[in-house]
């Protein structure tokens, strides 16, 4: 599969606890994203990473989330003392940089979080 | 205001009609638009990028109005299958090259 893999597919957790989700992008591109998309929204954009360096941070993202990228290739997000409100599909995408601006990005099946 | 704009339907269409999605966008430095499809519970797909001289391919035509900062989809002759969300999307040019979604617009194609 040379598709963008997200992991796990779905994950239940108490509220308070936290989680990691998981991303492993297409091979060659250097450029991850994370989303976050909840019931009648379009995604929202959480976070990018450039290889292994994090180069834009939305302000959605509270002190509580966290995302590494730490060999540019695989990235965590990690959500901690998790909320009701964190509830919500964790997307991941990857793209190639430099590459056609008219080129979208490849996203990942994503991450079903529930908190109960 | 949100940064791109379309109305969340849905849209309840026979097989064969012809329907149009409507988006506008707020940032007049956006570089890239797209139109993306997404099924029920699912990652958004790319469908179609969409230029200003219009593009087209097969059923689904867009055009892009950088002027009024408009973009539409035109999808001829419904199929069952066409039934999804289908999200409006710009990528803004700099450094980071995210992009911008719409709410989606959901269609449901009736038999």
């Amino acid at each position: 599969d040379t598709g963008v893999s997200q992991d796990p597919r779905h994950k239940i957790t108490k509220r308070g606890q936290n989680v990691t989700f998981r991303c492993d992008p297409i091979s060659e591109h250097n450029r991850l994203y994370w989303y976050r998309q909840t019931l009648g929204q379009g995604p929202e954009f959480l976070t990018y990473f450039q290889n292994e360096a994090q180069l834009e941070k939305s302000r959605l993202l509270s002190d509580r989330f966290s995302a590494e990228r730490p060999k540019g290739s695989f990235s965590t997000l990690e959500i901690q003392r998790t909320e009701q409100g964190d509830s919500a599909m964790y997307l991941c995408a990857s793209s190639f940089s430099p590459g056609d601006p008219n080129f979208g990005y490849t996203f990942g099946s994503g991450t079903r979080l529930t908190v109960v | 205001r949100k940064e791109v704009e379309q109305d969340p339907g849905p849209f309840n269409v026979p097989e064969g009609a012809t329907v149009a999605f409507n988006c506008t966008y707020s940032n007049s430095a956006s570089q890239s638009f797209f139109w993306y499809r997404q099924d029920c519970r699912k990652e958004p797909k790319l469908l179609m990028s969409v230029y200003s001289s219009g593009n087209e391919d097969g059923r689904f035509t867009a055009q892009l109005n950088r002027a009024s900062q408009y973009i539409s989809l035109l999808i001829r002759d419904s199929k069952l299958s066409d039934s999804a969300t289908y999200l409006c999307v710009v990528k803004r040019g700099g450094a980071t090259n995210k992009l911008i979604f719409g709410t989606g617009t959901l269609l449901a194609v009736q038999p």
